[in-house]
This record gives C-alpha cells, sequence and structure tokens, in this order.
C-alpha cells in the first residue's frame, strides 16, 4: 500500500507544549507530505520533504524523513489552541496521494 | 496562493436525485484533479484522478458509472452522483496541484457535504 500511517491516532497537550506526530509508509517515494484538516473543511499543505532531504523547517513545524526506516515526523513547537486539526502524512510516488487516518491533535488552552 | 474552490458546500437531497459537484482552480490551470470520499474521523480515500481532455481514471472499487467525472476545462472538473442513495451520504473533496507535476502539493476545496435522505 502507497498509503502513510499515523501514528498516535490522537493526540492532547497543553497549550506551549510540543507536539510529535509520526508516519510511516512502505514503498518508495519521490517526497512526503504534511496536510492539515480543521473539522469539516478541505485539507491545507503544510510542508513538503523530499526523498533526499532528511530535515526541514517552516516557522514552528520540523519534518524529519528517514527513507532507510521508511518514516517521517512531524514536531509543532509551542502548540497553539489554534493547532487543534487532524494532520496527515502523504508519501508521494509521483502520481497520486495516498492519505493516511490522520493524527487528530487537540491543543488545551 | 493558489485557491481551489468547491461548490456547493453541503447538498441535503432525496434518495434517487443525481447531484453534481464542481470543482474549480480559481487562479491557476490544472490539467488533473482529484476526488476524494471521506468518512467521519476516517482519512481521504482517493476515488479517481481527473484528466482535462480524457478520461478519469477510477481507483478500484469505485463504481465509474455511479461518479461520474467531467474535466471539460483547464480549470473545472465535476463529480456527479448518479441516483445517490443514503450510503453515498459523505464528505466529498477535490484537489489539484499547481503545476504539471502531480507530485507537487495539493490544493484543496473546503469539501462537500452530501446528505442523501
Amino acid at each position: 500500500s502507497q498509503q502513510g500511517e499515523e501514528d498516535p491516532q490522537a493526540l492532547s497537550i497543553q497549550e506551549g507544549e510540543n507536539a510529535t506526530m509520526n508516519c510511516s509508509y512502505k514503498t518508495s517515494i519521490n517526497n512526503l507530505q504534511w496536510y492539515r484538516q480543521n473539522s469539516g473543511r478541505g485539507l491545507v499543505h503544510l510542508i513538503l520533504i523530499r526523498s533526499n532531504e532528511r530535515e526541514k523547517h517552516s516557522g514552528r513545524l520540523r519534518v524529519t524523513l528517514d527513507t532507510s526506516k521508511k518514516s517521517s515526523s512531524l514536531l509543532i513547537t509551542a502548540s497553539r489552541a489554534a493547532d487543534t486539526a487532524s494532520y496527515f502524512c502523504a508519501p508521494n510516488t509521483g502520481n497520486q496521494f495516498y492519505f493516511g487516518t490522520g493524527t487528530s491533535l487537540t491543543v488545551i488552552p | 496562493g493558489a485557491v481551489v474552490s468547491q461548490h456547493p458546500s453541503r447538498v441535503i437531497c432525496k434518495s434517487g436525485t443525481s447531484v453534481k459537484i464542481e470543482c474549480r482552480s480559481l487562479d491557476f490551470q490544472a490539467t488533473t484533479m482529484f476526488w476524494y470520499r471521506q468518512f467521519p474521523k476516517q482519512s481521504l480515500m482517493l476515488m479517481a484522478t481527473s484528466n482535462e481532455g480524457s478520461k478519469a481514471t477510477y481507483e478500484q472499487g469505485v463504481e465509474k458509472d455511479k461518479f461520474l467525472i467531467n474535466h471539460a476545462s483547464l480549470t473545472l472538473s465535476t463529480l456527479t452522483v448518479t441516483s445517490a442513495h443514503p450510503e453515498d451520504s459523505s464528505f466529498y473533496i477535490c484537489s489539484a496541484p499547481k503545476g504539471a507535476a502531480t507530485d507537487q502539493p495539493q490544493h484543496f476545496g473546503d469539501g462537500t457535504r452530501l446528505s442523501i435522505l
């Protein structure tokens, strides 16, 4: 399967804490992307990391990629209540996107 | 930034009705668009890849006669749920990459909540 699998399924933290979500996949990829979905809305692209990159930063987001382990992690630092959403990874082989079940993040004010 | 508009946002209709959902790329051309279906608290399930000027590519298990896709222009793809039944009730979302490469970031519409009575 080309699908990404996120872990944990649900995560609840206090505002200001860091949140870490993990993604595992099974096939070779061109890149891996992380998306965010607020309840009842479409997905918003957060960050893309290419297969030859190991780490990437964007604001409070940090993404790592380990192609040997076929895994990625998304770290959100200094979380805010507005970060409450579902987060999906999407391993991309160049043709389509197959999303996992996501991590539901709740940030408690 | 790239914007994808999806319309309508919500549809409630009787069983047997056909429902058309539109997906438009507002500030870029999209030769490829993707249609997804999402059940509550579940992931997005890729239904089909919509290709401008040619037939859509459907994922295994998705009935092409049930879910008609038309990508008539570089900015518009439509999904028609024909003779909808309660089991077709779901959240349908479209997306498009900004650019020719399908491995680029996807820009998503805000989804259509379809409820069949």
